[in-house]
């Protein structure tokens, strides 16, 4: 199947400092979105992308569609503890396409006090 | 409220047994996905259907079962021919829209 690398696998930052993460892909995919896991629940969906240098924000969290549609960033910014989990990157080769959701490995984010 | 519920929330299973997962929605929706979750790892996909009485192999078949009687309902069966089976397994959906996947709150399956 298709190959999300996901970066950094995990971070250690102080409550307040902003964040980044991203992932790349040696294929292009039509949608990015970023999904929040915590721990013993299912992800739930933070924010999706559909177009090409797209620039989305929600709350302290703003996420981009990559120009070559291989690759999207996630930045939080002014973390707080309850931003600890995990997070995953996946990406959509067609939006009608029932299987093509692939996943990034997770970057697990703890923040300290 | 509309969603996904999976149970049980946690399951133990002895060596050479088949169990079988819930995964039942409210929402509507004609696809649904069963994704397994090892430490570490990203989310692997088991099996999915688009519509009733159809489904299809995911990445990790093997060892697994799945039907797709209902339009609600979407159970997977994890058989004894699943070597490796201790992990968390996640159900998902997604509607009409095809706006991402709603995710269940998983089961937490560990062979004892």
């Amino acid at each position: 199947g298709q190959q999300l690398n996901q970066s950094p696998q995990s971070m250690f930052i102080q409550e307040g400092e902003d964040v980044s993460m991203n992932c790349t892909s040696s294929s292009i995919f039509n949608t990015w979105l970023w999904y929040k896991q915590d721990p013993g629940e299912g992800p739930v969906l933070l924010i999706a992308l559909y177009k090409a240098g797209e620039l989305t924000s929600n709350g302290r969290l703003t996420a981009q569609f990559g120009i070559t549609r291989k690759d999207s960033f996630l930045n939080i910014s002014a973390s707080i503890p309850s931003d600890v989990g995990i997070y995953f990157c996946a990406g959509q080769e067609s939006s009608g396409s029932a299987r093509q959701l692939t996943f990034g490995s997770g970057t697990q984010l703890t923040v300290l006090p | 409220d509309g969603g996904i519920t999976q149970s049980p929330k946690y399951l133990f299973r002895k060596e050479g047994q088949n169990v079988t997962l819930s995964c039942e929605q409210n929402l509507n929706h004609d696809a649904m996905y069963w994704y397994r979750q090892d430490p570490g790892q990203g989310l692997r996909l088991i099996y999915y259907s688009q519509i009733v009485n159809d489904f299809q192999k995911g990445d990790i078949a093997e060892g697994y079962s799945v039907s797709r009687e209902k339009k609600e309902s979407f159970p997977l069966t994890v058989t004894s021919a699943q070597k490796n089976p201790t992990a968390f397994y996640l159900c998902a959906t997604v509607g009409w829209t095809g706006k991402g996947y709603t995710f269940g709150s998983g089961t937490r399956l560990t062979v004892v």
